[in-house]
Parts: C-alpha cells; structure tokens; sequence
C-alpha cells in the first residue's frame, strides 16, 4: 500500500480567506498526486492531476486560479482554496498514483466555509 | 463517456454470510478494476486490484473479472458487521491513463 497523510483534517475559515491543504506521501515518492472533493452523499469527484515539477491538470469546470496546485516535491502536494465561499465547503481529498495503477488516498480533509 | 455501474444498494446480509457486490463497466479498454471500501465521513480505502480474468483472492475478500462481460465483483466471506460500509467500484484504461472511473458505490450493512 501507501501510507498518506493530510493537514489539517479539518479546518473553518471566513469567506473571502484563503486555506492552504498539504497531501504527503510518507513511504514513497510519489511523481503523480490527485485532488478529489466529495459533497456529502456524493461521488467523489477529480479536481485536478498533479505531476511533481509540472503544472497541475485541472478538470471541466474546475477554477485553477481558485483551487491553485503545487506538486513542488515527490513527497508534497498542497491545494489553496483562495477566496474561500460557503459552496466550497466539502471534502478535500488527495491521493497518490502507487506502481504506474494503484491509488491511496489520504485520510481528507473537512473543509467549512462560513 | 465511460460509466462505472453499481446498484446503489443498501445491501444488507447477516453476520457470517457472503456478500456479493457487482459492479459493470462500459469501456472494453478498462484494463484496471479496483475496489474501495469508504465509511461514512471517511476517505475510501483500497481493498482489492485485478487486471486479469479470474478470481483474485485476499484474505476474506475475493474480486471476480470477466472482461468478455464487463463485469467485476467482490465477495466478501464471513460478513462482519465492520464490514458495513460504501463498496467503491473504479476502473482505469491503463495506457498512461491513471484516473480512476467511479461507480456511485453499494451501500453495504452487516446485521449482527
């Protein structure tokens, strides 16, 4: 497996603030990280593809100037939600690509925007 | 578009007995079949990967492939009630590809 960790696991902030997760890979080095959001009772959903030294790949509808991706180590990526908004309250959570197919996911992290 | 499908479930078994979660696929490139087991307010968690046709067995859990019919399941012996979770159906088409398709997941509980 992967052993993955994020910080916070849970975090509140005022709308119109910025919030900064981190997603690191503790056993490996991990070149290719992903970015989900989960609302509850719903899929979860890909945000973006992070490649280590690379810009990150965003999906359809995805803001890559709100959700802004830096993949700047193979042990570390973060996701800043700039300009925070009650709608971006969810379910923040990152994993690792593991063997070219697996992915582990970290434990989340709970975001509520007020 | 590639959809992963599952039936929503719940599905309820009682203690000791298998449970049997289905899960078909419409891209007959999927090359990738992986099952997550995600708890309510948690992260999904990898339990099996298959890539070949057959049985895959780890443990109490046993995932089945049958690419001719885009099908793959996983069974789970001795159903314990902390067995009672969302069962995450995913696949990828390999190739350089790596993300994963979802079903919506099987709801699963475990009666004691």
């Amino acid at each position: 497996g992967a052993v993955v960790s994020q910080h916070p696991s849970w975090v509140i902030c005022k709308s119109g603030t910025s919030v900064k997760i981190e997603c690191r890979s503790l056993d490996f080095q991990a070149t290719t990280m992903f970015w989900y959001r989960q609302f509850p009772k719903q899929s979860l959903m890909l945000m973006a593809t992070s490649n280590e030294g690379s810009k990150a790949t965003y999906e359809q509808g995805v803001e890559k100037d709100k959700f802004l991706i830096n993949h700047a180590s193979l042990t570390l990526s973060t996701l800043t939600v700039t300009s925070a908004h009650p709608e971006d309250s969810s379910f923040y959570i990152c994993s690792v690509l593991r063997d070219g197919y697996e992915q582990y996911f970290g434990p989340g992290t709970r975001l509520t925007v007020t | 578009q590639k959809e992963v499908e599952q039936n929503s479930g719940p599905l309820s078994v009682p203690e000791g007995a298998i449970a049997s979660l289905n899960c078909t696929y419409s891209d007959r490139v999927s090359q990738s079949f992986f099952w997550y087991r995600q708890y309510s307010g948690k992260s999904p968690e990898l339990i099996m990967s298959i890539y070949s046709n057959g049985d895959k067995e780890d443990g109490r859990f046993t995932a089945q492939l049958n690419k001719a019919s885009q099908y793959v399941s996983l069974l789970i012996r001795d159903s314990q009630p902390s067995d009672s979770a969302t069962y995450l159906c995913a696949e990828t088409s390999g190739a350089g590809s790596y993300q994963l398709t979802f079903g919506k997941g099987t709801k699963l509980s475990v009666i004691p």
